[in-house]
């Protein structure tokens, strides 16, 4: 069975206090690993997808990079704006049901 | 493109009611599926479907019927309301099967009392 566990559960920073969020797998054989960012309300916003160990992302202040059997975000000098929940998932390859999704980061950034 | 949209935004039943949530995508996506939220469990799979006519059961099904008559449009039915369905719905589309990012929808919040 397909498990993604993602930690810290929440995560504090201060303004421009880097730090990275954790999301580990299990998965017979990976087709994609995603990440989003959910503001409260809303639907979940695509960040990045990464295909194999090695890859990495970015985008603005932030960087997805995978291994075998995790994958990190690394948010660099965070602003109050990238105050959100970071969501992982996983979708195993041979599969139509895509994504196995982990509970997700929830992250404060204080000014 | 209005991307995914869902209705209604809120909703509160009493137990023992039906009810449909709607979702439509205007991005010619092959693949839609719904998701509920629970806190601390992480969003689920109800049911997908890879296209027009073709529906599949997804981790949590119990409880929910799904059709895809069109492929713009993939209504939710709750068969029989109970409380276990309080959560929030998303509806999600993406292009295919394969490893492309899904678009989500702004979500229902259901309140089954």
């Amino acid at each position: 069975e397909d498990q993604v566990t993602q930690s810290p559960e929440a995560l504090r920073l201060q303004e421009g206090e880097s730090s990275s969020l954790n999301c580990s797998y299990t998965v017979s054989g990976l087709r994609g690993l995603f990440w989003y960012r959910q503001d409260p309300g809303k639907g979940p916003e695509f960040l990045f997808t990464l295909y194999s160990a090695g890859e990495e992302k970015e985008k603005e202040r932030l960087k997805a990079t995978l291994t075998k059997k995790e994958s990190f975000l690394h948010i660099t000098a965070p602003k109050p704006e990238d105050s959100a929940t970071y969501l992982c998932a996983v979708q195993p390859s041979g599969s139509a049901r895509q994504l196995t999704f982990g509970s997700g980061t929830q992250l404060t950034v204080l000014p | 493109n209005a991307g995914v949209t869902q209705t209604p935004k809120f909703q509160v039943l009493k137990t023992g009611q039906s009810m449909t949530l709607q979702c439509a995508q205007d991005m010619n996506h092959e693949y839609m599926s719904w998701y509920r939220q629970d806190p601390g469990m992480g969003l689920r799979l109800i049911h997908y479907s890879v296209g027009a006519g073709i529906t599949d059961q997804g981790e949590v099904p119990n409880g929910y019927n799904v059709s895809r008559s069109t492929t713009e449009d993939f209504p939710l039915r709750l068969l029989s309301a109970a409380p276990s369905q309080t959560s929030v719905y998303f509806c999600a589309s993406s292009r295919t099967t394969g490893a492309y990012e899904q678009y989500f929808g702004p979500g229902t919040r259901l309140t089954v009392t």
